[in-house]
């Protein structure tokens, strides 16, 4: 089993349109997650920190549950400029190890 | 500019021969990172320093590969012997590690990436 996974894409959803994306960790030793958002032939970048209790961040709600160990993205209205890949990260074992799932891709048409 | 700095932007090399990728974090980060990354492929972790003390290097690191921090600054990564396989984006990353922060607050900065073509 990978370490983190992430649901496979990509996701085509048209203007204004929730989507969701969800991934797993294995290590339930792990206690901080992430995640980042990447454009086409860019580095990755921190989209949020997702924390115990849910955390959101004006279209965008990160959920956690450690009991499944289990992340999940939000996206509510989506513009054209969410199109990217997301990328979900969870740190191993306590430790500063950052581990990345293998990105989805959202594509969002007009 | 005061973000991460990676170089070489691009390097492309014959199967066999080093090559040497640096790293310039943000200046107060204490901690470095070093990842991978292929087309349509999430990064994939290779090592991370604390300071000038390497914690933890990929499996997957063959003893091609060694990286370096010696004064707790810069980074280095050098591939030693290229193959073909190694054809990638070399990302590294910063982040600033403190234990007063709650957990969440080890946020990455990446650098644009140094691509590596292997010919």
């Amino acid at each position: 089993r990978k370490e983190v996974e992430q649901d496979p894409g990509p996701f085509n959803v048209p203007e204004g349109a929730t989507v969701a994306f969800n991934c797993t960790y294995s290590n339930s030793a792990s206690q901080s997650f992430f995640w980042y958002r990447q454009d086409c032939r860019k580095e990755p970048k921190l989209l949020m920190s997702v924390y115990s209790s849910g955390n959101e961040d004006g279209r965008f709600t990160a959920q956690l549950n450690r009991a499944s160990q289990y992340i999940s993205l939000l996206i509510r209205d989506s513009k054209l400029s969410d199109s990217a890949t997301y990328l979900c990260v969870v740190n191993y074992n306590q430790g500063g190890k950052l581990i990345f799932g293998q990105g989805t891709e959202l594509s969002v048409k007009p | 500019d005061t973000g991460v700095s990676q170089d070489p932007r691009h390097k492309i090399t014959k199967r066999g021969q080093n090559v040497t990728f640096r790293c310039d974090p943000i200046s107060e980060h204490n901690r470095l990172y070093w990842y991978r990354q292929t087309l349509g492929q999430g990064p994939e972790f290779l090592t991370y320093f604390q300071n000038e003390a390497q914690l933890e290097k990929s499996r997957l690191l063959s003893d091609r590969f060694s990286a370096e921090r010696p004064k707790g600054s810069f980074s280095t990564l050098e591939i030693q012997r290229t193959e073909q396989g190694d054809s990638a984006m070399y990302l590294c990353a910063s982040s600033l590690d403190d234990p007063l922060l709650p957990t969440g607050s080890n946020v990455l900065t990446f650098g644009a990436g140094s691509r590596l073509t292997v010919l």
